[in-house]
C-alpha cells in the first residue's frame, strides 16, 4: 500500500461548480499535511496547509481527519483556472519531517 | 526573494552516459531536497539534506544515483550510469525548518530525456 494515495482522476466539473477531493495516507506518524498544485510541465507550488480544526483559504477548504487518516480539499465556485493536478503531502517524523506526495488528482474545469 | 535555482532545464543523454544536476536553494533554508518526478506520477523523494547532513535517502538508487551537499547550500545530484527510466522530471527544493510548518519552495527542475 503507498504512504499517501490520491485518485488520480480526471475529475471533469463545470465553472461554478464544487468539487472535493481527498487523500489518505498510512503512516500515522504523520504529523504534517499540505496541498500543492501543479500546472503542466511546471513545478508544484504550495496552495495550503491543513491544520486539524480544518482552515479556509477563499474558496479553498482543506480539513483533516486523523482517526480516519485522510485530508480533504474543497473547491468551491470553481473557475476555469483551477484547471490543475492537485497534489497532497504527509509529513512524518523521522529524526526530521520527511515529506512524502501523492500522485495527484487531476481537475478539469470547463466552460 | 530568490527562490529555488536549478540548471540546467533539459538534459538529452544517452543511456549510461553520466549526468549532473545542480540545484541552489532559498538563502537561509537549510533543508534541500531532491525528487524525481515521472510523468503522470506524484514527486518520488530521492534524498533529504539538513544542511550538509543526509536526513532520508532510502529511495535513491545508490548503485547509480549520488548527491552531494558539502558546504550546507547548493547541491549536486549525479546518475552515473543513466538507464531509460530515468527519464524524469528531477526536482529540487528547499524549506525552513524541515518544512513541517511553512511547506517546501521547487525549483523549475531539469526535465531529463534518456535515448
Amino acid at each position: 500500500r503507498k504512504e499517501v494515495e490520491q485518485d488520480p482522476g480526471p475529475f471533469n466539473v463545470p465553472e461554478g461548480a464544487t468539487v472535493a477531493f481527498n487523500c489518505t495516507y498510512s503512516n500515522s506518524a504523520s504529523q504534517s499535511f499540505f496541498w500543492y498544485r501543479q500546472d503542466c510541465r511546471k513545478e508544484p507550488k504550495l496552495l495550503m496547509s491543513v491544520y486539524s480544526s480544518g482552515n479556509e483559504d477563499g474558496r479553498f477548504t482543506a480539513q483533516l481527519n486523523r482517526a480516519s487518516q485522510y485530508i480533504s480539499l474543497l473547491i468551491r465556485d470553481s473557475k476555469l483556472s483551477d484547471s490543475a493536478t492537485y497534489l497532497c503531502v504527509a509529513n512524518r517524523r523521522g529524526g526530521s519531517y520527511i515529506p512524502t506526495f501523492g500522485r495527484g488528482t487531476s481537475l478539469i474545469v470547463h466552460p | 526573494e530568490a527562490g529555488v535555482a536549478q540548471s540546467p532545464r533539459y538534459k538529452i543523454i544517452e543511456k549510461r552516459q553520466s549526468v549532473a544536476f545542480w540545484c541552489n536553494p532559498i538563502s537561509g533554508h537549510a533543508t534541500l531536497y531532491w525528487y524525481q518526478q515521472i510523468l503522470g506520477q506524484g514527486p518520488k523523494l530521492l534524498i533529504q539534506f539538513q544542511n550538509n547532513g543526509v536526513v532520508d535517502d532510502s529511495q535513491l538508487p545508490k548503485d547509480r544515483f549520488s548527491a552531494e551537499r558539502l558546504k550546507g547550500v547548493d547541491s549536486t545530484l549525479k546518475i552515473q550510469p543513466a538507464k531509460l527510466e530515468d527519464s524524469a522530471v528531477y526536482l529540487c527544493a528547499s524549506s525552513l525548518a524541515g518544512g513541517a510548518t511553512y511547506g517546501y519552495t521547487f525549483g523549475s527542475g531539469t526535465r531529463l530525456t534518456v535515448v
